[in-house]
């Protein structure tokens, strides 16, 4: 069985930096694309980042661009998203969800969304 | 970029089938697949179409996807409505630059 379980949400400053880790199991995690979602209060559903199996490739959401950083450990079937510079508008619950298709390849090549999800980790940007 | 629009709501009767669109702006519905994911509130997201049209093991047949490309749109359609499937429902795809898009969300009422 596919899990995913995220942790390292909390509340910061603005400003402040945040490291979040999603520790998979149920599947050979360096064969599959993983992406982060995010979800703020009372909104939508928001993209946030992809990176490929092996993690020498990786996409991000404009709004996100050169302040998060998302990279994996296949040894420790960890996904990470390094956040850095954060804002108000940032406040989410954030989710990693894994990509449907296995790929054994390096980048990242006609992603598919996700067929698993987290359970979520939220951040809060407040003073 | 483009923009994913779908409807703010819909309602349908138990027993019906409800259809949900997703309109692409800016580029062919058919460049990248579509997702379709569930949200109940207080509750992760959960996936009920992939590639377009392709259900993940334990999704009912009842959800089915498909793509038009005349109307540039994609469309989930839920048969044999059960009141558990009132949710909010997100189309999803990337564009070619493999950046994620969501479309704004479709509440489902099922009255």
């Amino acid at each position: 069985e596919v899990q995913l379980l995220e942790s390292g949400g909390g509340l910061v400053q603005p400003g402040g930096s945040l490291r979040l880790s999603c520790a998979a199991s149920g599947f050979t995690f360096s064969n599959y694309a993983m992406n982060w979602v995010r979800q703020a209060p009372g909104k939508g559903l928001e993209w946030v980042s992809i990176i490929s199996g092996s993690g020498a490739d990786a996409y991000y959401a404009d709004f996100v661009k050169g302040r998060f950083t998302i990279s994996r450990d296949n040894s420790k079937n960890t996904l990470y998203l390094q956040m850095y510079s954060l804002r108000a508008d940032d406040t989410a619950v954030y989710y990693c969800a894994k990509d449907p298709v296995e790929r054994n390849v390096v980048v990242v090549v006609t992603p598919a969304g996700a067929d698993s999800w987290g359970q979520g980790t939220l951040v809060t940007v407040s003073s | 970029n483009f923009m994913l629009t779908q409807p703010h709501s819909v309602s349908e009767s138990p027993g019906k089938t409800v259809t949900i669109s997703c309109t692409r702006s800016g580029g062919s519905i058919a460049s990248n697949y579509v997702q379709w994911y569930q949200l109940r509130p207080g509750s992760s997201p959960t996936t009920v179409i992939f590639e377009d049209n392709v259900r993940p093991s334990g999704v009912p047949d009842r959800f089915s996807g498909s793509i038009d490309t005349s109307s540039n749109s994609a469309s989930l359609t839920i048969s044999g409505l059960q009141t558990e499937d009132e949710a909010d429902y997100y189309c999803q795809s990337y564009d070619g630059s493999n950046q994620g898009v969501f479309g704004g969300g479709t509440k489902l009422t099922v009255l």
